[in-house]
């Protein structure tokens, strides 16, 4: 069956500070990957996808990035933090060629002091 | 972008009564997802529908494909403690990228033991 990781859990840093989250998929090949941010309003929002390596589309200008160094790996990060960066962030994958079907990660917290 | 109006956005029931939450737009989506968020965590998904006036059930849990496509339904039978969440619907647009999902707001249940 498939799993997916994400790290660290909680993550405090301060305003100016670079950050790296870090997920990872087992037991699929190729898979798509998702990088969301959930904000204490509730709503999903999309930051960006890859649908293999190497590959990284965004959806929202930001001051995020994302690499794909392996086929199971995602890496959401940023080279200085804002106090708007905080919030949830959840990675997720689905099928590749298959139906949308996102399966989400445990998620990040991250707060930005 | 797209929206989809997701109501009610809180209930308040009793153990036992069964809930029913909805989501709706104005855009034509060839697939509805729904999933559960507890708190701290990622969203489980619940139930995926691909058929206009699909209906399937997962458990006590039952969601229907609306027959215009522009709309969907999840009823939670016999509610118990367990069942206290955010529930989110999702959809994947006609027409649109096969990578993303329109999420809704949410509806935050709370079940009274």
């Amino acid at each position: 069956s498939q799993t997916i990781h994400q790290w660290p859990a909680t993550l405090v840093q301060p305003v100016g500070s670079p950050l790296s989250l870090e997920c990872t998929v087992e037991g699929t090949s190729n898979p798509n990957l998702y990088w969301y941010r959930q904000a204490a309003g509730r709503g999903l929002q999309l930051l960006f996808y890859s649908v293999g390596i190497g590959q990284i589309s965004s959806e929202v200008p930001q001051n995020l990035s994302a690499s794909r160094p392996q086929d199971r790996q995602f890496i959401l990060s940023s080279k200085k933090l804002l106090l708007s960066d905080s919030g949830f962030y959840l990675c997720a994958w689905s099928v590749h060629g298959g139906r949308n079907e996102q399966y989400f990660g445990p998620g990040t917290r991250l707060t930005v002091t | 972008g797209q929206q989809l109006n997701q109501s009610p956005q809180s209930m308040f029931i009793q153990e036992g009564e069964d809930v029913s939450m909805n989501c709706t737009s104005s855009s034509i989506f060839n697939t509805w997802l729904w999933y559960k968020q507890d708190p701290g965590e990622g969203p489980v998904l619940l139930i995926a529908l691909y058929k206009a006036g699909e209906l399937t059930s997962n458990g006590r849990l039952t969601a229907q494909f609306g027959i215009t496509r522009k709309d969907s339904f999840l009823n939670i039978s016999a509610s118990i403690p367990s069942d206290v969440g955010i529930y989110f619907c999702a959809g994947q647009l006609s027409g649109g990228s096969n990578y993303k999902l329109t999420f809704g707001k949410g509806t935050l249940l709370t079940v009274n033991p």
